[in-house]
């Protein structure tokens, strides 16, 4: 199957600053990417879907501000949580859509806010 | 909302046994039924999909049934290994252009040696 890659795979931060996250499809040109929250025993919450060369499109009650999503090229998608806080602590995963229509997933990234 | 509802929450199975895990749904515009496998710390990982123009689809151990008119659908996982202990998410697509996937809530299943 085709590959997803993130990095980093874990991060630590303190509170106010902000994170970037690679969403990377790496043998396959993607489209639409697809960015998800999953806190422990949850299943995953869909938070963006991102489409090459245009803006984001967030679901209800997601934050544009202050999760940036772009989308620059039909590889990478980034994800940037600005001026985190410890409820951002949270496993991020990206996916990507093939041209067969498939997603495949990263291995997601964990992110700890002090 | 919860479009997809998934049971068990967690099931526990000997090595050896069957594991089967269930979901319904309401919209009948999904068009497109995956199953994803996953680990700890890990992404889901596709193990198996169907449409709704196929009532049964098997690959090696794990086989999905799809119940069109009651909108019902189930993972079988034959032979349950220790190795298969992991969270599984049943998801549905609707048709069009976004292609989004929405889960049901994770089944988090144990194989016991």
């Amino acid at each position: 199957g085709a590959v997803v890659s993130q990095h980093p795979s874990w991060v630590i931060c303190k509170s106010g600053t902000s994170v970037k996250i690679e969403c990377r499809s790496l043998d396959f040109q993607a489209t639409t990417m697809f960015w998800y929250r999953q806190f422990p025993k949850q299943s995953l919450m869909l938070m963006a879907t991102s489409n090459e060369g245009s803006k984001a499109t967030y679901e209800q009650g997601v934050e544009k501000d202050k999760f940036l999503i772009n989308h620059a090229s039909l590889t990478l998608s980034t994800l940037t949580v600005t001026s985190a806080h410890p409820e951002d602590s949270s496993f991020y995963i990206c996916s990507a859509r093939d041209p067969g229509r498939e997603q495949f997933f990263g291995p997601g990234t964990r992110l700890t806010v002090l | 909302q919860q479009q997809v509802k998934q049971s068990p929450q967690s099931l526990i199975v000997q090595k050896g046994g069957i594991s089967i895990i269930n979901c319904a749904y309401e919209n009948t515009a999904f068009d497109y039924f995956p199953w994803y496998q996953q680990f700890p710390g890990k992404g889901p990982a596709l193990l198996i999909a169907i449409r709704p123009d196929v009532s049964e689809k098997k690959e090696g151990r794990f086989t999905i049934s799809f119940n069109k008119s009651a909108k019902q659908f189930s993972l079988h996982i034959m032979d349950s290994q220790p190795g298969d202990s992991a969270t599984y998410f049943c998801a549905a697509i609707q048709s069009g252009s976004a292609r989004q996937l929405t889960f049901g809530s994770g089944t988090q299943l144990t194989v016991l040696p």
